[in-house]
């Protein structure tokens, strides 16, 4: 059984840096084809995709966001992290992180989603 | 960048067929796949690779896509399938991404 779940601060001021943990239990970032990705959503809009990590610790961002954004993954802890820099209000959304499944490089989606954190950028 | 682009809102009445558009500059050559959200819970993967469904997902809800449009088709409409329903494609353009559609809020009547 895939689960995934988001982890970190719910509330972060302008122009920190904000770290989120996805920590996930029934698959390995290790076997080929797997994914983890990052999707966010602001209140009452929609889903907008952030970052991806492949098994092969090859990485994807979201082009209006790939300044801002780092990705990483450690295999041992069954983690992926995702780092947002110079965080604004309208950063403001729930964030999710998804299981990406063992499928080719040009052909992702999400099958299994966690239950999201959702993030308030305020002073 | 790639565009998708779906209705904001789909009506029907319970036991009728509903369907709801994606559009995109050539869909019919990429693989999409469609997202179930209910209020206050994270998206349900209900079709993938234009067609399938994940083990669970009633055979009510079926998928196509061809041309400049997908469709997602749910037959004989439930309340229970009051939500909003994204698609995704992976655009695979010199700056490769995952891109949504802007969603489709679905009202059982």
């Amino acid at each position: 059984q895939i689960t995934l779940k988001e982890s970190g601060p719910t509330l972060v001021k302008p122009t920190q840096t904000l770290t989120l943990t996805c920590t996930f239990s029934g698959f390995s970032l290790s076997t080929s084809g797997v994914g983890v990705g990052w999707i966010r959503q602001p209140p009452g809009k929609a889903l907008e995709w952030l970052a991806l990590i492949y098994w092969d610790d090859d990485k994807r961002y979201s082009p209006s966001l790939k300044s801002r954004l780092t990705i990483t993954k450690d295999t041992s802890k069954n983690q992926v992290v995702l780092t947002m820099t110079n965080m604004d209000p309208v950063d403001t959304a729930t964030y999710y992180c998804a299981h990406n499944p063992r499928s080719p490089k040009g052909v992702t989606y999400f099958d299994y989603w966690g239950q999201g954190t959702l993030v308030t950028v305020s002073s | 960048s790639y565009v998708l682009t779906q209705p904001p809102s789909v009506s029907v009445a319970p036991g009728k067929t509903a369907r709801i558009t994606c559009g995109g500059n050539n869909i019919g050559s990429k693989s999409v796949h469609w997202y179930q959200q209910k209020p206050g819970q994270a998206p349900v993967l209900v079709i993938y690779y234009d067609s399938d469904r994940p083990s669970g997902i009633p055979e009510r809800f079926s998928g196509s896509n061809s041309g400049n449009t997908a469709t997602l088709t749910i037959s004989r409409v439930e309340a229970g399938d009051e939500a909003d329903y994204y698609c995704q494609v992976w655009d695979s353009s010199s700056d490769p991404r995952v891109v949504f559609g802007g969603g489709t809020k679905l009202t059982v009547l």
